[in-house]
């Protein structure tokens, strides 16, 4: 069955830090791959896709995603984050019905 | 108004209680979604609508009963919840039904909560 797994609920960081959060997926064929982030009392904003191409992705905020296939990963980057980046982060993968099958999250914790 | 709203933010009802949801996106899209958002779960798709019509049900209670009257309003009725309906509700939309493949835009959510 497809699925995704994000192995980190939380994760603590300093600001000025860098960051790597963590996405596994379970799919046959290849994969449409995302990662949204949803900030306190917002809604989910998509931060990057992956479709086909370049292996490395980029997104808005200074976010990056690299797809391994060899590892049905597609972590999510920042090289140094900020107290504004506080959120929790989903990946998701589209399945064949053009709908995405969502990982339970992780939410990001910035120490000052 | 931009963006997706939703209305209301936060709702208390007991399990006799007749509520809608109220979602309303105003970027010209022809798809919109109803999710549910539990505490350390991923998120559940509900129903999708496609220029007006229901092109997904996943098995959701018949306790939830959508309506889409036109493609920016998207209601979502609620009677005779379970205390375990408690969660936050979210709207999206998309230019058209393939949320596994276009950029979906969310509202902010209504944050529900069944005594």
């Amino acid at each position: 069955a497809q699925s995704v797994t994000q192995p980190d609920i939380h994760i603590t960081v300093s600001e000025g830090a860098s960051l790597e959060l963590r996405c596994n997926y379970s799919y046959g064929a290849t994969p449409y791959l995302f990662w949204y982030v949803q900030s306190p009392g917002q809604g989910l904003q998509l931060l990057l896709k992956y479709f086909s191409g370049d292996t490395l992705v980029q997104g808005i905020k200074g976010f990056e995603a690299e797809f391994k296939r060899s590892q049905s990963s597609f972590n999510l980057r920042k090289p140094s984050v900020h107290w504004s980046d506080a959120a929790e982060y989903f990946c998701a993968v589209g399945d064949s019905n053009y709908q995405l099958i969502w990982g339970a999250g992780t939410k990001l914790i910035i120490k000052p | 108004e931009t963006g997706v709203t939703q209305t209301p933010r936060h709702l208390v009802m007991g399990m006799t209680n007749k509520k809608s949801l109220k979602c309303e996106q105003h970027l010209g899209h022809n798809a919109m979604y109803w999710y549910k958002q539990s505490a350390k779960k991923p998120l559940e798709l509900m129903f999708v609508y496609n220029f007006k019509e229901q092109t997904e049900n996943n098995s959701v209670p018949s306790r939830f009963s959508p309506e889409c009257p036109n493609s920016s309003h998207l209601f979502l009725h609620l009677h005779t919840l379970q205390p375990e309906d408690s969660a936050l509700y979210l709207c999206a939309s998309s230019q058209d039904g393939t949320g596994g493949y276009n950029e979906q835009f969310f509202g902010p959510g209504t944050r529900l909560t069944v005594l």
